[in-house]
């Protein structure tokens, strides 16, 4: 499977942008880019997902490079509820589907 | 977003007992369903996937007689854990794929079940 790598934390202010960066160097051409979020014992949640263009949706916008190696979370106003954990996939594709979690980021919202 | 549902939220059961969870897609039909697990401080592990009307297929290291997954329907999965001991305590979530294909298709999860077998 191909792999994914985030770092292990970040942190922001309330009401700032926060761009969470993922590298997918061994990313295939049919593998499409996938992030979730998750807070403590809950279920992830979905985010956005691509596979060439950039994509905007209400939660976030998912910026990929042009040769797709890597990719960045965008949120565009960070609120306290955005702190949990964020996982950036790779699914479908050669992966039929499933999806392989890493250990994603831990972001921190600051007040 | 898709809704998925699953029940129970919570259970405590004996060491040797059986406990079934359910996982049901609410607002869509759902011919692919996943089962994970995540123990505290670690990340969701890939324990199976339950398609529609065919056997579920295994990761590799999870044991399928202890583990048993029924897809009946497009909207409902069960997860039984048969001969429950103290280390299958868990949180076990659930995800349901939609159709379409292609940039169309994704996986909403569940909001898990904590078992606790004691």
């Amino acid at each position: 499977d191909a792999k994914t790598t985030q770092p292990n934390s970040m942190e922001s202010n309330e009401e700032e942008p926060v761009h969470l960066p993922c590298n997918h160097s061994t990313i295939s051409g049919t593998d499409y880019i996938h992030w979730y979020r998750q807070l403590p014992s809950q279920g992830p949640e979905y985010v956005i997902h691509g596979l060439t263009s950039n994509v905007n949706n209400r939660m976030a916008s998912l910026a990929i490079a042009e040769d797709r190696k890597s990719s960045t979370l965008i949120l565009h106003r960070a609120t306290l509820r955005d702190a949990a954990v964020y996982y950036c996939i790779l699914g479908g594709g050669t992966s039929y589907g499933k999806l392989t979690f890493g250990q994603g980021t831990i972001l921190t919202v600051h007040p | 977003g898709a809704v998925v549902s699953q029940h129970p939220s919570r259970v405590i059961c004996k060491s040797g007992t059986s406990v079934k969870i359910e996982c049901r897609s609410l607002d869509f039909q759902a011919t692919t369903m996943f089962w994970y697990r995540q123990f505290p401080k670690q990340s969701l592990m890939l324990m199976a996937t339950s398609n529609e009307g065919s056997k579920a297929t295994y990761e590799q290291g999870v044991e399928k007689d202890k583990f048993l997954i029924n897809h009946a329907s497009l909207t409902l999965s069960t997860l039984t854990v048969t001969s429950a001991h103290p280390e299958d305590s868990s949180f076990y979530i659930c995800s349901a794929r939609t159709a379409g294909g292609g940039i169309q298709e994704t996986q909403y999860f569940g909001p898990g079940t904590r078992l606790l077998v004691l």
